[in-house]
């Protein structure tokens, strides 16, 4: 079993909808959790980040925590075609900064 | 403007051949790091390096070699030993310290695509 597990789509979904993207993992030492977003043949850059549990907003985005469930969302609303990317959950323990990555998920968002 | 540099965009490669892939960068971060990406796997740890002149294994180590004799370059050599080089292979750097008040954000390169024939 991978340490992080994320659906890799792709995920297809019209201008305009609310988009939720998620990732499950399993080591319960995680602190630190991230998402990036890679567009196509471009390096990944960082999106969110959000340490333990909880919620954090920026504009259109919303990561959520749940550490009792090991599960971690980011929603995207009001998606844009501009949003059409791969989206990569990442994550962390406290006394390192080794991130283990999830495998991607592909989103499209068609005009 | 500050940032990180990988050359060369596109390389293709015989069997047998070793290969190197330039990463650089001028953001003054002391750590650097190589993964490896295919499809459906995500990015995959080769080798990081938190100072000069050091640098451990990551998960995938075994065909690749690095070195680290400036705190701006990180230089990653695909040897003829990796059974499986085709992949694209990403550079990063960051600020080593993470904490709750730190973004502990890695900044990647654009990314090597290495070929091989």
């Amino acid at each position: 079993q991978k340490e992080v597990e994320q659906d890799p789509g792709p995920l297809s979904v019209p201008e305009g909808a609310i988009v939720s993207l998620n990732c499950t993992y399993s080591n319960s030492a995680f602190q630190y959790f991230m998402w990036y977003r890679q567009y196509s043949r471009k390096g990944p850059e960082l999106l969110m980040y959000t340490y333990s549990s909880g919620n954090k907003e920026d504009g259109r985005f919303t990561a959520q925590v749940d550490k009792s469930s090991k599960y971690i969302s980011l929603f995207i609303r009001d998606s844009q075609p501009s949003d059409s990317a791969t989206y990569l959950c990442a994550m962390t323990g406290e006394y390192g900064n080794k991130l283990v990555f999830g495998a991607g998920t592909i989103l499209r968002v068609k005009s | 403007d500050g940032g990180i540099t990988q050359s060369p965009k596109y390389l293709f490669r015989k069997e047998g051949q070793n290969v190197t892939l330039s990463c650089e960068q001028n953001l003054n971060h002391d750590a650097m790091y190589w993964y490896r990406q295919d499809p459906g796997q995500g990015l995959r740890l080769i080798y990081y390096s938190q100072i000069v002149n050091d640098f451990q294994k990551g998960d995938i180590a075994e065909g690749y070699s690095v070195s680290r004799e400036k705190k701006e370059s990180f230089p990653l050599t695909v040897t003829s030993a990796q059974k499986n080089p085709t992949a694209f292979y990403l550079c990063a750097s960051s600020i080593v310290t993470l904490g709750p008040t730190g973004t502990g954000e890695l900044f990647f390169g654009e990314g090597s695509r290495l070929t091989v024939l």
